[in-house]
């Protein structure tokens, strides 16, 4: 079984704090993505990493900033924590680039107050 | 530009009966689609997907969709609904010019009610 894994379900910060949320997947994969969902506007890509040290920006990535060193690990950066960033965040992986589904973790909670 | 729609924010659905969750796509090309699930406090699943070939797809839990070319829809339906469905449902569609990214709809919460 594959498995994604998120550092924290729950995270509350402060406005202005750099905020890290990590990603771990354990299947090898060579993408890996970071969307955030909100209620209404569904997922929304924030940044997506196609091999290590390689990435794109999505939709919103504003704000964000995003690290691959490791293959299985992917990191999103909130630089300076903002009260508009309060949202659930979802990391995903995906193998290839053929059409294959993608695998999410369990999400994030992030509230910065 | 590429987008998705699902045009229901919610459907409710007696236990037993059919459901439909209607999912309709703007892409150039032809469009790969999915359908993923996310269950109260859980991360999303993947359902089903459509490439090419026959135009209903088959999923897991008993799920199907439709893909239609000329109504640009992906209808995620089942025959006879458990109350153990009740989730939120988006469909997603990968442009073919796109290697990885995928664009999702904004989501359906299924409700089926005893």
């Amino acid at each position: 079984d594959v498995k994604v894994t998120q550092s924290s379900r729950y995270l509350v910060k402060r406005t202005g704090e750099k905020v890290f949320l990590e990603c771990v997947q354990d299947m090898d994969h060579e993408n890996m993505f970071w969307y955030r969902q909100d209620p209404g506007l569904g997922l929304r890509l924030i940044y997506f990493s196609y091999d290590v040290k390689m990435k794109e920006k999505g939709d919103i990535p504003e704000g964000y900033s995003v690290s691959r060193e490791k293959k299985e690990r992917f990191s999103l950066i909130l630089e300076s924590a903002s009260t508009n960033q309060t949202s659930m965040y979802l990391c995903a992986s995906k193998v290839g680039t053929g059409v294959y589904e993608q695998y999410f973790g369990p999400g994030t909670r992030l509230t910065v107050t | 530009a590429q987008s998705v729609a699902q045009p229901e924010d919610q459907v409710n659905v007696a236990e037993g009966n059919p459901l439909t969750v209607k999912c309709t796509y703007s892409v150039s090309g032809n469009p790969y689609l999915f359908w993923y699930v996310q269950y109260p406090n859980r991360g999303l699943q993947f359902l089903l997907k459509y490439i090419t070939g026959d135009n209903l797809v088959k999923g897991s839990y008993g799920f199907e969709a439709e893909f239609n070319k000329s109504q640009t829809s992906f209808h995620l339906k089942k025959p006879s609904a458990l109350v153990s469905d009740s989730a939120l449902y988006f469909c997603a569609v990968r442009p073919y010019s796109s290697a990885s990214k995928i664009i999702f709809g904004s989501g359906t919460r299924l409700s089926i009610r005893p």
